[in-house]
């Protein structure tokens, strides 16, 4: 099992509406997590992260932890094309810079 | 500022030779790491540097060596090129503000190994 699991995607939703990544982690040491971005040929760009339990808004988008699931979501509302892209999950540790990846999942933004 | 710098962007190389791959980055970060991606899969640490003169092996360590040069520059060596080090490379570089690790990502550079 992966430490960190993703949707296996890919994701398609219309312009305007509200996309849902999901991401579980299964070590309970795990204490910070992160969404990156990563378009086709780019290379990853951190979009938010999170590290107490509960919901974190920036913009459109909002990160959810629930460390009694071990779950981590990612809510992109009145998601544009330009959101089209992968987006990978990670799992890291406080003051402990190493940190490991999900294998990500495609969202398609359909106009 | 350039952010995360890497060298060169693409290369070819047989299988069996040698070439070292490299990264620096200008915003003071003391924590730097190399990944590897092969298509459709998420960021694999092949090794990771918490300081100068520090560097701890990652997930697929095996085949590559590193060098932490200084703050700024840390390099990932392949001495003998094989078929499966075929991949995307990105080196990252990252500060721990208050415990967190936001990474910031180099171009990448594009490996193919015949």
């Amino acid at each position: 099992q992966k430490e960190v699991e993703q949707n296996s995607g890919p994701l398609s939703v219309p312009e305007g509406a509200i996309a849902s990544l999901n991401c579980t982690y299964s070590d309970r040491g795990s204490q910070s997590f992160f969404w990156y971005r990563q378009y086709s040929g780019k290379s990853p760009e951190l979009i938010m992260f999170i590290y107490s339990n509960g919901d974190k808004e920036d913009g459109r988008f909002t990160a959810q932890l629930n460390k009694a699931s071990q779950y981590v979501s990612l809510l992109i509302r009145d998601s544009q094309p330009s959101d089209s892209a992968t987006y990978l999950c990670s799992a890291g540790w406080t003051n402990a810079g190493k940190s490991t990846f999900g294998d990500g999942t495609t969202l398609t933004v359909k106009p | 500022n350039a952010g995360v710098t890497q060298t060169p962007k693409f290369q070819v190389l047989k299988t069996g030779q040698s070439m070292t791959l490299q990264c620096a980055q200008d915003m003071n970060h003391n924590s730097m790491y190399w990944y590897r991606q092969d298509p459709g899969m998420g960021l694999r640490l092949i090794y990771y540097s918490a300081s100068e003169g520090t560097t701890d092996k990652g997930e697929v360590p095996n085949g590559y060596n590193v060098s932490r040069l200084n703050k700024r520059e840390f390099s990932l060596r392949l001495e003998s090129a094989a078929p499966s080090q075929t991949s995307v490379y990105f080196c990252a570089s990252s500060v721990g503000t208050g415990g967190i690790y936001e990474q910031y990502f180099g171009p990448g550079t594009r490996l193919t190994v015949t």
